[in-house]
Parts: structure tokens; C-alpha cells; sequence
């Protein structure tokens, strides 16, 4: 079975200041997707940032990056120089073989000027 | 393409009543996955269909729960009977295909309330 930890209930962070998000996981599997989202007020949930587990390089895309530490079983979400817009919940998720998607419990990162 | 539909965005009920909710995945996803989520916590799966086929269903669904994929493109999710534990955002979301890193693309939900 998989299983996806965040231990972060909430973060504050001050604006243009990098935060990192925890998430760790739980898989027998070897191919399996690690998978980052982000949820405003709005509900909606918006894909950031995928790794692989076969992807030799951490993922990044503009502000996020995400640390891939496949020993550890950790793929932790940096935000750098965060913005007001940030504030919002942040879900881990994995994907083993490309079926369902298991999230953790979030983290709401909230972003003070 | 607009993204991930879901119809209604809101929706009241009374307890004991039925509910519809209706997604339209991106038109070119054959994957379509339905999750529960309750305030604080992370989406629950509930079940995914790859085209019209049911490929996996969750222990959360109990028998006042079904959906269909009739033609492989739009879904529904029927709950019978509701309940206050049913009151809920219900999130569909959908995805290009099978494989470990294809992302998925989410809804903006519906919301439940059971009173």
C-alpha cells in the first residue's frame, strides 16, 4: 500500500523568503510518481510539480523546485522567493503505475508581508 | 479546452434524499478519477474509470454510492440516500493515461451539504 506523510499542518513564511514543505512516503512499488498541488480558498487543486522515481534530477519548474531524496523517501517542496499568492494549502500525492492518487493531509502555508 | 468541468458547484440536500454530480474530464483523458474531501483533510479516492471501464473502486463507497462512465467521457457520481456524513467536496479529476508520470488535472469540485 502507499502512503504519503506531511507533518506540517502549517508554515508561515515571509514574503520573497523560501520555504521548504515536508512530505514522505510509504511504497513497495518501483515506479511510481511524486506529485505536488496546490489548493487556494477557491477549492480547486492546481498541479505545481512531478517527479519520477526513476528521474536522476530534482524536478523544478520557475519557483518550485522539489528535493528528491529516494533513500529517505522524501520529496520535499522548496518555494523560493515566495509571494502573497502562495498562501494557500499544499498536498503531496503519489502515483504508483499510474493508478489512483494518494494525497497527504496538506500543509497551509500562509505568506506574510 | 476549459479544464475539468463539475456540475453543480454547490449542492444542499436533505438527508435521506439522492444526489447527481456530473464531471467532464478533458476531452482527450481516458483516465477519470473521483476523491472526497472533508474540511482539514487531504482528497480520499473513491474511484477511477480508465475509458467506460471501472477499474477500482474504494472501500469508502459504500452501495449508496455509484458512478458511471457510460461512453468513456463524462461521469457521474450518484449518492443514495444521503447522510450528514456524506456532506463533502467531491473532486473529479482526470488524466491523459496510465502511466506513473502523467499528472492529473483536477475539477473545482463539488460541494455537498447534507442537512
Amino acid at each position: 500500500a502507499q502512503k504519503i506523510t506531511q507533518t506540517q499542518p502549517g508554515m508561515f513564511v515571509q514574503e520573497k523568503e523560501a520555504v521548504t514543505l515536508d512530505c514522505t512516503y510509504d511504497t513497495s512499488d518501483p515506479s511510481y510518481g511524486l506529485f505536488w498541488y496546490k489548493q487556494p480558498s477557491s477549492g480547486e487543486m492546481i498541479f505545481l510539480i512531478y517527479q519520477g522515481s526513476y528521474d536522476q534530477q530534482n524536478a523544478t519548474e520557475g519557483r518550485y523546485s522539489l528535493n528528491f531524496q529516494k533513500a529517505r523517501k522524501s520529496a520535499n517542496l522548496v518555494i523560493s522567493a515566495s509571494q502573497l499568492g502562495d498562501s494557500a494549502m499544499y498536498f503531496c500525492a503519489m502515483s504508483a503505475y499510474g493508478n489512483q492518487f494518494y494525497f497527504g493531509t496538506g500543509t497551509s502555508l500562509t505568506v506574510i508581508p | 479546452d476549459t479544464g475539468v468541468s463539475q456540475n453543480p458547484r454547490h449542492k444542499i440536500t436533505k438527508r435521506g434524499q439522492n444526489v447527481t454530480f456530473r464531471c467532464d474530464p478533458i476531452s482527450e483523458h481516458n483516465r477519470l478519477y473521483w476523491y472526497r474531501q472533508t474540511l482539514g483533510q487531504g482528497p480520499e479516492f473513491l474511484t477511477y474509470f480508465q475509458n467506460e471501464a471501472q477499474l477500482e473502486k474504494s472501500r469508502l463507497l459504500s452501495d449508496r454510492f455509484s458512478a458511471e462512465r457510460p461512453k468513456g467521457s463524462f461521469s457521474t457520481l450518484e449518492i443514495q440516500r444521503t447522510e450528514q456524513g456524506d456532506s463533502a467536496m467531491y473532486l473529479c479529476a482526470s488524466s491523459l493515461d496510465g502511466r506513473a508520470n502523467t499528472e492529473a488535472f483536477f475539477g473545482q469540485g463539488t460541494r455537498l451539504t447534507v442537512v
